[in-house]
């Protein structure tokens, strides 16, 4: 399977406290992106990177990129209590024919 | 939001009974897809389409099928529905520009029990 693998599965914080998010994959990509989740609901693309992009920020979002070992890593800054969510990489690989596939995703708490 | 819309949004049908899932954008994209969300899964391939009456198989396509007769509207069909098809079913909406696919918008979901 191509399927990435966060890491960790589950992570607890203080509010603003900073949060980082982990993602692994096997294959070479075209690109990596982070979507989150709230309970209940779609998922909503947070960012994207190329694989010849090495880092990308928007707003308190930073997400780095390392092909070289296969993983991406996302970092929340300040974290408030709304970015309590589920957090998913989704990997586009070369050759998949327009389909991402997503890891089982992060369970974030933000404690106010 | 994205212009994309689920119907049914809940349904509850009985093992052996067809199911069909209807997938509804108004964005023009052409790229088109049906995932599952499942405890200790995360979001599974079923079907996509990358075009009109353009369909393929994802991860997960047995017991499932797919017809895209429109741009807009994107069908999935549960020929035979059995209970490990209960599911979150979300459906979602992409483009391609270049080298790779871009981000996707993804439609509310659709709760289906199979009892």
């Amino acid at each position: 399977s191509q399927q990435g693998e966060e890491d960790p599965q589950a992570l607890s914080i203080q509010e603003g406290e900073n949060a980082t998010m982990n993602c692994s994959y096997k294959t070479s990509i075209n690109n990596l992106q982070w979507y989150r989740q709230n309970s209940g609901r779609g998922l909503v693309h947070l960012i994207l990177i190329r694989s010849n992009e090495r880092e990308k920020h928007s707003g308190r979002l930073r997400v780095t990129l390392d092909t070289s070992k296969k993983s991406s890593s996302l970092l929340i800054t300040a974290s408030r209590a709304a970015d309590t969510a589920s957090y998913f990489c989704a990997t586009d690989h070369t050759g998949a024919n327009s389909k991402l596939t997503f890891g089982k995703g992060i369970t974030l708490s933000v404690r106010p | 939001d994205a212009g994309i819309t689920q119907s049914p949004r809940h349904k509850v049908t009985e093992t052996g009974t067809p199911v069909t899932l209807r997938c509804h954008q108004t964005e023009n994209h052409r790229y088109m897809y049906w995932y599952r969300q499942d405890p200790g899964h995360g979001l599974r391939l079923i079907h996509y389409s990358y075009g009109v009456k353009d369909t393929d198989k994802g991860e997960v396509s047995d017991g499932y099928s797919v017809s895209r007769s429109k741009t807009e509207d994107f069908l999935l069909t549960l020929e035979s529905a059995t209970s490990s098809q209960t599911s979150v079913y979300f459906c979602a909406i992409s483009e391609s520009y270049g080298v790779g696919i871009q981000e996707q918008y993804f439609g509310p979901g659709t709760r289906l029990t199979v009892t």
